[in-house]
Protein backbone atom coordinates (compact mmCIF):
# COMPACT_ATOMS: atom_id res chain seq x y z
CA UNK A 1 0.00 0.00 0.00
CA UNK A 2 1.61 3.30 -1.66
CA UNK A 3 2.01 6.14 1.02
CA UNK A 4 0.63 9.88 0.57
CA UNK A 5 2.70 11.00 -2.39
CA UNK A 6 3.26 14.30 -3.37
CA UNK A 7 4.42 16.04 -6.48
CA UNK A 8 6.81 17.76 -6.95
CA UNK A 9 9.27 17.79 -4.52
CA UNK A 10 11.30 20.72 -5.32
CA UNK A 11 9.57 23.43 -7.14
CA UNK A 12 10.91 26.63 -8.35
CA UNK A 13 8.82 29.70 -9.00
CA UNK A 14 9.89 33.59 -9.67
CA UNK A 15 7.78 35.99 -8.24
CA UNK A 16 4.22 36.40 -9.70
CA UNK A 17 4.22 32.76 -11.26
CA UNK A 18 1.35 30.05 -10.05
CA UNK A 19 2.28 27.54 -7.94
CA UNK A 20 0.25 24.10 -8.15
CA UNK A 21 1.20 20.91 -5.64
CA UNK A 22 -0.15 17.84 -5.72
CA UNK A 23 -1.37 15.21 -2.66
CA UNK A 24 -2.44 11.67 -3.72
CA UNK A 25 -3.58 10.65 -0.09
CA UNK A 26 -3.67 6.72 0.95
CA UNK A 27 -5.80 4.42 -0.51
CA UNK A 28 -9.00 4.19 0.91
CA UNK A 29 -8.33 7.83 2.72
CA UNK A 30 -10.73 10.30 1.71
CA UNK A 31 -9.61 13.08 4.18
CA UNK A 32 -6.69 15.62 2.90
CA UNK A 33 -5.06 18.35 4.89
CA UNK A 34 -2.48 20.48 4.09
CA UNK A 35 0.19 21.89 6.39
CA UNK A 36 3.37 24.58 5.54
CA UNK A 37 6.41 24.77 7.14
CA UNK A 38 8.17 28.06 7.08
CA UNK A 39 11.86 28.02 7.61
CA UNK A 40 13.03 27.05 11.41
CA UNK A 41 8.61 26.84 12.32
CA UNK A 42 7.02 23.86 13.05
CA UNK A 43 4.23 23.47 10.91
CA UNK A 44 0.79 25.28 10.46
CA UNK A 45 -2.56 23.84 9.58
CA UNK A 46 -4.08 25.08 6.48
CA UNK A 47 -7.25 23.46 4.65
CA UNK A 48 -8.73 19.94 5.60
CA UNK A 49 -10.48 19.03 2.74
CA UNK A 50 -12.97 15.85 1.94
CA UNK A 51 -13.89 15.10 -1.71
CA UNK A 52 -14.84 17.68 -3.04
CA UNK A 53 -15.89 19.55 -0.10
CA UNK A 54 -14.29 22.21 1.90
CA UNK A 55 -14.34 21.51 5.77
CA UNK A 56 -11.48 23.95 7.41
CA UNK A 57 -9.78 26.30 5.57
CA UNK A 58 -9.26 28.68 8.75
CA UNK A 59 -5.65 28.30 7.98
CA UNK A 60 -5.27 29.56 4.53
CA UNK A 61 -4.13 33.18 3.55
CA UNK A 62 -7.45 34.86 2.62
CA UNK A 63 -5.94 35.81 -1.04
CA UNK A 64 -3.65 33.78 -3.79
CA UNK A 65 -4.14 30.64 -2.14
CA UNK A 66 -7.01 27.64 -2.92
CA UNK A 67 -7.54 23.77 -2.38
CA UNK A 68 -9.19 21.51 -4.25
CA UNK A 69 -9.87 17.87 -3.73
CA UNK A 70 -11.94 16.66 -6.51
CA UNK A 71 -13.91 13.47 -7.14
CA UNK A 72 -11.42 11.85 -9.12
CA UNK A 73 -7.61 12.33 -8.81
CA UNK A 74 -5.15 14.40 -6.57
CA UNK A 75 -5.92 17.17 -4.12
CA UNK A 76 -4.44 20.06 -5.56
CA UNK A 77 -2.98 23.53 -3.53
CA UNK A 78 -2.87 26.54 -5.74
CA UNK A 79 -0.60 29.51 -5.00
CA UNK A 80 -1.28 31.87 -7.37
CA UNK A 81 1.08 35.09 -7.86
CA UNK A 82 3.82 33.99 -5.33
CA UNK A 83 5.75 35.98 -3.18
CA UNK A 84 9.23 35.52 -1.39
CA UNK A 85 7.51 34.62 1.24
CA UNK A 86 5.31 31.52 0.27
CA UNK A 87 8.87 30.18 0.23
CA UNK A 88 8.16 26.92 2.51
CA UNK A 89 7.58 23.30 2.67
CA UNK A 90 4.01 22.24 2.09
CA UNK A 91 3.12 18.57 3.55
CA UNK A 92 -0.25 16.66 3.06
CA UNK A 93 -1.24 14.25 4.79
CA UNK A 94 -4.57 11.86 4.84
CA UNK A 95 -6.63 9.72 7.14
CA UNK A 96 -9.06 7.05 6.72
CA UNK A 97 -13.25 7.91 6.79
CA UNK A 98 -14.27 8.14 10.11
CA UNK A 99 -11.05 10.01 11.25
CA UNK A 100 -9.41 6.76 11.39
CA UNK A 101 -7.97 4.70 14.02
CA UNK A 102 -6.74 7.72 16.81
CA UNK A 103 -7.11 10.17 14.89
CA UNK A 104 -3.49 9.69 12.98
CA UNK A 105 -2.78 11.11 10.23
CA UNK A 106 -0.33 9.86 7.36
CA UNK A 107 2.09 12.30 6.00
CA UNK A 108 3.25 12.29 2.25
CA UNK A 109 7.35 14.01 2.02
CA UNK A 110 6.60 17.53 1.26
CA UNK A 111 6.82 19.44 -1.45
CA UNK A 112 9.56 22.58 -0.90
CA UNK A 113 8.71 25.60 -2.75
CA UNK A 114 11.58 28.34 -3.21
CA UNK A 115 10.15 31.44 -4.76
CA UNK A 116 13.32 33.99 -6.48
CA UNK B 1 -9.01 25.31 22.72
CA UNK B 2 -6.22 22.88 21.99
CA UNK B 3 -2.26 23.49 22.43
CA UNK B 4 0.78 22.60 22.74
CA UNK B 5 3.83 23.81 24.02
CA UNK B 6 7.63 22.78 23.04
CA UNK B 7 9.63 23.67 26.54
CA UNK B 8 12.73 23.50 24.37
CA UNK B 9 14.12 24.76 21.36
CA UNK B 10 16.85 22.72 21.23
CA UNK B 11 18.81 19.86 22.97
CA UNK B 12 22.07 18.71 22.95
CA UNK B 13 22.91 15.11 24.40
CA UNK B 14 25.84 12.93 24.35
CA UNK B 15 25.42 9.23 22.11
CA UNK B 16 24.17 6.85 25.19
CA UNK B 17 22.58 9.64 27.68
CA UNK B 18 19.07 9.42 28.13
CA UNK B 19 17.11 11.92 25.82
CA UNK B 20 14.09 13.95 27.36
CA UNK B 21 12.30 16.56 25.00
CA UNK B 22 9.33 18.21 27.02
CA UNK B 23 5.79 19.16 26.08
CA UNK B 24 3.00 20.67 27.99
CA UNK B 25 -0.49 20.25 26.25
CA UNK B 26 -3.70 22.52 27.08
CA UNK B 27 -6.93 20.73 26.06
CA UNK B 28 -10.95 20.72 26.72
CA UNK B 29 -11.10 17.34 26.36
CA UNK B 30 -9.40 14.14 26.58
CA UNK B 31 -6.63 15.01 24.18
CA UNK B 32 -5.35 12.44 21.26
CA UNK B 33 -1.17 13.38 21.35
CA UNK B 34 1.26 12.19 18.95
CA UNK B 35 5.36 12.71 18.85
CA UNK B 36 6.65 13.08 14.95
CA UNK B 37 9.92 12.96 13.99
CA UNK B 38 11.73 15.25 10.76
CA UNK B 39 14.81 14.16 9.72
CA UNK B 40 16.57 17.28 8.01
CA UNK B 41 14.85 17.58 4.43
CA UNK B 42 12.39 14.72 4.76
CA UNK B 43 9.01 14.11 5.51
CA UNK B 44 7.40 13.51 8.90
CA UNK B 45 7.43 10.09 10.88
CA UNK B 46 5.00 9.36 13.66
CA UNK B 47 6.78 8.02 16.78
CA UNK B 48 3.92 7.40 19.21
CA UNK B 49 0.49 8.21 19.78
CA UNK B 50 -1.73 8.45 23.13
CA UNK B 51 -5.49 8.17 22.96
CA UNK B 52 -6.53 7.85 26.62
CA UNK B 53 -5.56 4.11 26.66
CA UNK B 54 -2.07 3.59 28.48
CA UNK B 55 -0.55 6.58 29.94
CA UNK B 56 2.71 4.91 29.23
CA UNK B 57 3.48 5.21 25.57
CA UNK B 58 6.24 3.11 23.83
CA UNK B 59 6.76 4.46 20.22
CA UNK B 60 9.56 3.67 17.35
CA UNK B 61 13.32 2.76 17.82
CA UNK B 62 12.82 2.91 21.54
CA UNK B 63 11.16 6.26 22.24
CA UNK B 64 8.12 6.62 24.60
CA UNK B 65 5.85 8.94 26.43
CA UNK B 66 4.14 9.49 29.74
CA UNK B 67 0.65 11.14 29.79
CA UNK B 68 0.37 13.21 32.74
CA UNK B 69 -2.51 14.95 33.22
CA UNK B 70 -2.15 16.37 36.76
CA UNK B 71 0.28 18.14 35.29
CA UNK B 72 -0.54 18.54 31.36
CA UNK B 73 2.20 17.02 30.13
CA UNK B 74 3.35 14.23 27.46
CA UNK B 75 7.57 14.15 27.45
CA UNK B 76 8.94 12.00 24.91
CA UNK B 77 11.95 9.78 26.62
CA UNK B 78 14.80 7.66 25.15
CA UNK B 79 17.00 5.63 27.81
CA UNK B 80 20.09 6.00 25.45
CA UNK B 81 20.96 8.18 22.32
CA UNK B 82 21.99 7.53 19.04
CA UNK B 83 23.98 9.87 16.43
CA UNK B 84 20.81 9.15 14.31
CA UNK B 85 18.29 10.15 16.63
CA UNK B 86 19.76 13.81 15.94
CA UNK B 87 16.47 15.49 14.15
CA UNK B 88 13.67 17.92 15.11
CA UNK B 89 11.06 16.45 17.18
CA UNK B 90 7.30 17.77 17.19
CA UNK B 91 4.53 17.47 19.40
CA UNK B 92 1.06 17.36 18.75
CA UNK B 93 -2.55 17.50 19.74
CA UNK B 94 -5.40 16.80 17.61
CA UNK B 95 -8.47 19.29 17.49
CA UNK B 96 -11.76 17.67 17.15
CA UNK B 97 -14.15 20.04 15.14
CA UNK B 98 -17.13 17.92 15.80
CA UNK B 99 -18.08 13.90 15.57
CA UNK B 100 -14.66 12.57 13.63
CA UNK B 101 -13.14 15.40 12.03
CA UNK B 102 -11.09 17.43 13.22
CA UNK B 103 -6.91 18.62 12.15
CA UNK B 104 -3.19 18.58 14.33
CA UNK B 105 -1.72 21.46 16.59
CA UNK B 106 2.09 21.56 15.83
CA UNK B 107 4.05 22.21 18.41
CA UNK B 108 7.30 24.86 17.43
CA UNK B 109 9.68 21.56 17.39
CA UNK B 110 12.55 20.61 19.63
CA UNK B 111 15.88 20.36 17.43
CA UNK B 112 17.29 17.13 19.23
CA UNK B 113 21.63 16.93 18.49
CA UNK B 114 23.75 13.60 19.67
CA UNK B 115 27.58 14.61 20.20
CA UNK B 116 29.46 11.70 19.67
Amino acid sequence: NAGVMQNPRHLVRRRGQEARLRCSPMKGHSHVYWYRQLPEEGLKFMVYLQKENIIDESGMPKERFSAEFPKEGPSILRIQQVVRGDSAAYFCASSPPGGGRDNEQFFGPGTRLTVL
Amino acid sequence: AQSVTQLDSHVSVSEGTPVLLRCNYSSSYSPSLFWYVQHPNKGLQLLLKYTSAATLVKGINGFEAEFKKSETSFHLTKPSAHMSDAAEYFCVVWRRYGGSQGNLIFGKGTKLSVKP
